[in-house]
């Protein structure tokens, strides 16, 4: 099984500035067809989780280009340029790379 | 629109059993996976379990491997996960999720969310 390890866990942010989180997995995410299949998601309190990007750096529909992914192999980041209030959350990074499917632990962003 | 409803969850004993439903529309069901994901209270996301478009291919996480099991019915559009021999640890939200899917590719994100349905098991 994949292990998908975020940091930092929990974030505090000021409005306006920009905001990092990293995800590391304990093994390459490029699949057999050549992508890489690592997502990010947005979970606002007492909300589903809803994507922001996927295929590392592809925004999701509707999602504020404020967001945006990067990374590749094992190494990947989601950065806020800047951070708004709607922001607050808990971020997970996802590998579709493997089954099974792995999130990471969650990144709580915190104003 | 593409529109994810998922339902079934309720209170139920250790060695219990519940059907979870998931039903769809807004786009051509029998083209894509489906996954359900689940959250313990005050946890993160754990993936459970996906279904492959045309049905044949099923996979689970090792926690639910030989109990429970998932199913389509593409005349309607709908998901099944069947939850036998239930235990404590199971009690979570379970979230049906659309796994976008490529044609001939692998499912690769989840892009659609149901609100999600609790299941406790509790005596």
């Amino acid at each position: 099984e994949i292990v998908m390890t975020q940091t930092p866990l929990s974030s505090p942010v000021t409005l306006g500035q920009p905001a990092s989180i990293s995800c590391m997995s304990s093994q390459s995410l490029v699949h057999s067809d050549g992508n890489t299949y690592l997502s990010w998601l947005q979970q606002r309190p007492g909300q589903p989780p809803r994507l922001l990007i996927s295929t590392i750096s592809n925004r999701f529909s509707g999602v504020p280009d404020r967001f945006s992914g990067s990374g590749a192999g094992t190494d990947f980041t989601l950065k806020i340029s800047r951070v708004e209030a709607e922001d607050v959350g808990v971020y997970y990074c996802l590998q579709s790379t493997q089954y099974p499917r792995t999130f990471g632990q969650g990144t709580k962003l915190e104003i | 629109e593409v529109q994810v409803l998922d339902s079934g969850g309720g209170l139920v004993h250790p060695g219990g059993s519940l059907r979870l439903s998931c039903v769809t529309s807004g786009f051509t069901f029998r083209t894509y996976a489906i996954s359900w994901v689940r959250q313990a209270p005050g946890r993160g996301l754990e993936w459970v379990s996906g279904i492959r478009d045309g049905g044949t291919r099923t996979d689970y996480a090792d926690s639910v491997k030989g109990r429970f099991t998932i199913s389509r019915d593409n005349s309607d559009n709908t998901i099944y996960l069947q939850m036998n021999s239930l235990r404590a640890e199971d009690t979570a939200v379970y979230y049906c999720a659309r796994d976008f899917t490529m044609s001939g590719g692998p499912p690769t994100h989840f892009d659609h969310w149901g609100r999600g349905t609790l299941v406790t098991v509790s005596s």
